[in-house]
């Protein structure tokens, strides 16, 4: 039982370089989603998907870039890497994206990123 | 954008002893889901409230969703050092911005032995 499986684990970049992290889930969820958790303030969410294909922004979108080609996959993209992204990055996918009057559906979180711009 | 506070955002008490944690919100919500968090792992779900005045219990846990839709308490009774953990609180709300969570910045739990 896979789950929600995210790589790398840990990541060091410089100012400027660009990356992917990676995001899977072999549990067929239709919702999906990245958030950002930095000390002292909780999980923030960046973007998220209600289907393949169809993405949109969440609380912190600037800096990211996201695609939904498939069910199974969502990757985070960071184009020009700066020291304000170092974070700890969490990918999340529920069964449903729910219907509209307040999404209520459990979020099933990867293990996580531990990414480090420097 | 909603605000979310949780209160306290550390706790250090002894095992044996009771503890609540709080969680208010500006607005409304629809549901209020209590994660709990573990060092280098995602939040795992306890629990999701959605009706006013709700109270579910979890062995030792015990939430409750306020009346007025506004607030949650979580309390553990006899915290064990098996409790100890980041707990967070999570709110959805209707109308746009429907299909995410907020959350607050959470409380972390030491339960000393």
């Amino acid at each position: 039982n896979a789950g929600v499986t995210q790589t790398p684990k840990f990541q060091v970049l410089k100012t400027g370089q660009s990356m992917t992290l990676q995001c899977a889930q072999d549990m067929n969820h239709e919702y999906m989603s990245w958030y950002r958790q930095d000390p002292g303030m909780g999980l923030r969410l960046i973007h998220y998907s209600v289907g393949a294909g169809i993405t949109d922004q969440g609380e912190v979108p600037n800096g990211y870039n996201v695609s939904r080609s498939t069910t199974e996959d969502f990757p985070l993209r960071l184009l020009s890497a700066a020291p304000s992204q170092t974070s700890v990055y969490f990918c999340a996918s529920s069964y449903s994206k729910g219907r509209g009057t307040g999404f209520r559906e459990k979020l099933f979180f990867g293990s996580g990123t531990q990414l480090s711009v420097l | 954008t909603q605000l979310l506070e949780q209160s306290p955002q550390f706790l250090s008490i002894q095992e044996g002893e009771n503890l609540t944690v709080y969680c208010n919100s500006s607005s409304v919500f629809s549901s209020l889901q209590w994660y709990r968090q573990e060092p280098g792992e995602g939040p795992v779900l306890l629990v999701t409230v959605v009706t006013g005045g709700e109270v579910k219990k979890l062995k030792r846990l015990t939430f409750q969703f306020g009346d007025a839709r506004k607030d949650s308490s979580l309390h553990i009774t006899a915290a064990q050092p098996g409790d100890t953990g980041l707990y967070l609180c999570a709110a959805a709300y209707s109308g746009a911005g429907s299909y995410q969570l907020t959350f607050g910045k959470g409380t972390k739990l030491s339960v000393i032995p």
